[in-house]
């Protein structure tokens, strides 16, 4: 199947600071990219999904000016939290498909954020 | 709207066993259906997918999964567990009517392989 990676896989910050992730299909053109954040023990929350070129959309009540996401090319995403907080601590994972909506979606091995 | 239910929080099983993990779906549509599995601190890998044709989808490491539209369901199956199997199954559910529409997950049934 396709491969698709995330930079970094953990990463810990302060407080108020933003952190970015990388989501990268590897091996095909991604024309749309999803971002998911999932609690413990719990199933997927789709925050965004994102074509390739164009703004984002974003599930309802996902905060849009939070969780900035760009997907400037068919191979790549990013998923940047500004301002992080405690709260924002999660597991993200993103995903990508091509354009026909029977295509599979596959995932990214996942980023572990942990604000301080 | 559509929706997945997977009735079972956690499943175990001897290993060498047959294994089912449930799941039940509702789409207005046509149904889109997915199977992934999560291990720890990783993200989802993709089993086996359903869009139309046999009922009976074969998929990664030896699993199956069995299309019932009568009763609306998409259980996996493997007619022998191993230890190796033990992970967070994922069932996902997409609307193929009224085109493209996100993916609904439902909550994940642990798996747990007993040597």
């Amino acid at each position: 199947g396709a491969v698709v990676s995330q930079h970094p896989s953990w990463v810990i910050c302060k407080s108020g600071t933003s952190v970015k992730i990388e989501c990268r299909s590897l091996d095909f053109q991604a024309t749309t990219m999803f971002w998911y954040r999932q609690f413990p023990k719990q199933s997927l929350m789709l925050m965004a999904t994102s074509n390739e070129g164009s703004k984002a959309t974003y599930e309802q009540g996902v905060e849009k000016d939070k969780f900035l996401i760009n997907h400037a090319s068919l191979t790549l995403s990013t998923l940047t939290v500004t301002s992080a907080h405690p709260e924002d601590s999660s597991f993200y994972i993103c995903s990508a498909s091509g354009p026909n909506p029977r295509e599979t979606q596959y995932f990214g091995p996942g980023t572990r954020l942990l604000v301080l | 709207a559509q929706s997945v239910a997977q009735p079972e929080d956690q499943v175990n099983v001897a290993e060498g066993n047959p294994l089912t993990v449930k799941c039940t779906y509702s789409v207005s549509g046509n149904p889109y259906l997915f199977w992934y599995v999560q291990y720890p601190n990783r993200g989802l890998q993709f089993l086996l997918k359903y869009i139309t044709g046999d009922n009976l989808v074969k998929g990664s490491y030896g699993f199956e999964a069995e299309f019932n539209k009568s009763q609306t369901s998409f259980h996996l199956k493997k007619p022998s567990a191993l230890v190796s199997d033990s992970a967070l199954y994922f069932c996902a559910v997409r609307d193929l009517s009224g085109g493209y529409q996100k993916v609904t997950f439902g909550i994940g049934t642990k798996l747990q392989v007993i040597p």
